[in-house]
C-alpha cells in the first residue's frame, strides 16, 4: 500500500519570499508523483508531475518539486510567492503499474501575507 | 470544452434520503474516480472506474455505489444519506494507462450537506 504525508497543515509566507511546502510518501512498488493545487470553491488542478527522468521538474505558475527516492520525499518549491498563489496544496502518488489509485495527502494550506 | 462536469453544485438532504450525484465528461477518458474531501483528511477515494462495466472500491466505499455504463457517465449513489456523508466530493478522470502524461481532470465539485 501507498501512503502520502503533509507534515504541514499551513504554511504563512510573506509576498515575495520563497517557499517550500513538504511531501514524504511510502511505497514498496515505484511511484509516480504529483502535486495539485485547489484554489477556493474549486476543485483541483495539476501542477507538476513525476514520472521518470530528471528527477526536477518544473511545473506551471514557476513552482518545481524535486524527487528524491532515497528519502522518499517529493516536495514543492517556489523561490518567489505571490498573493495569488494562496491556496491549498495537495502531494497525490500512484503505482507506475496495477492498481490506478491515486493516493493524496491530507494538503498544505499555504498563506501569502503582504 | 467542458472536461469533467459534476451536478449538482450545491445539495441538502436529510438523513436517510437517498441521492445521485452525476458526473459527466467529455474528452474520452477511460479512468474515473470519486472522492470525498474533508477537512485535515485531504481527498479519500470513494469508488473509481477503469473503464465502462467495471468499477471498484477505494478507501472510504461504504454507504455509496456507483456503476459505469458509458465512458461519459459515472454517477455516485447515496442509497441512504448519513450525516457523515456531509463533504465535498470531487469527480476526476484521466485517460488510460500509456497516457500517464496527461493529467487526471477534476471537476468543480459537489458540496453535501447531510441535515
Amino acid at each position: 500500500a501507498q501512503s502520502v504525508t503533509q507534515l504541514d497543515s499551513q504554511v504563512p509566507v510573506f509576498e515575495e519570499a520563497p517557499v517550500e511546502l513538504r511531501c514524504n510518501y511510502s511505497s514498496s512498488v515505484s511511484v509516480y508523483l504529483f502535486w495539485y493545487v485547489q484554489y477556493p470553491n474549486q476543485g483541483l488542478q495539476l501542477l507538476l508531475k513525476y514520472l521518470s527522468g530528471s528527477t526536477l521538474v518544473k511545473g506551471i505558475n514557476g513552482f518545481e518539486a524535486e524527487f528524491n527516492k532515497s528519502q522518499t520525499s517529493f516536495h514543492l518549491r517556489k523561490p518567489s510567492v505571490h498573493i495569488s498563489d494562496t491556496a491549498e496544496y495537495f502531494c497525490a502518488v500512484r503505482t507506475t503499474s496495477g492498481t490506478y489509485k491515486y493516493i493524496f495527502g491530507t494538503g498544505t494550506r499555504l498563506k501569502v501575507l503582504a | 470544452n467542458a472536461g469533467v462536469t459534476q451536478t449538482p453544485k450545491f445539495q441538502v438532504l436529510k438523513t436517510g434520503q437517498s441521492m445521485t450525484l452525476q458526473c459527466a465528461q467529455d474528452m474520452n477518458h477511460e479512468y474515473m474516480s470519486w472522492y470525498r474531501q474533508d477537512p485535515g483528511m485531504g481527498l479519500r477515494l470513494i469508488h473509481y472506474s477503469v473503464g465502462a462495466g467495471i468499477t471498484d472500491q477505494g478507501e472510504v466505499p461504504n454507504g455509496y455505489n456507483v456503476s459505469r455504463s458509458t465512458t461519459e457517465d459515472f454517477p455516485l449513489r447515496l442509497l441512504s444519506a448519513a450525516p457523515s456523508q456531509t463533504s465535498v466530493y470531487f469527480c476526476a478522470s484521466s485517460p488510460r494507462e500509456g497516457q500517464t502524461n496527461q493529467p487526471q481532470h477534476f471537476g468543480d465539485g459537489t458540496r453535501l450537506s447531510i441535515l
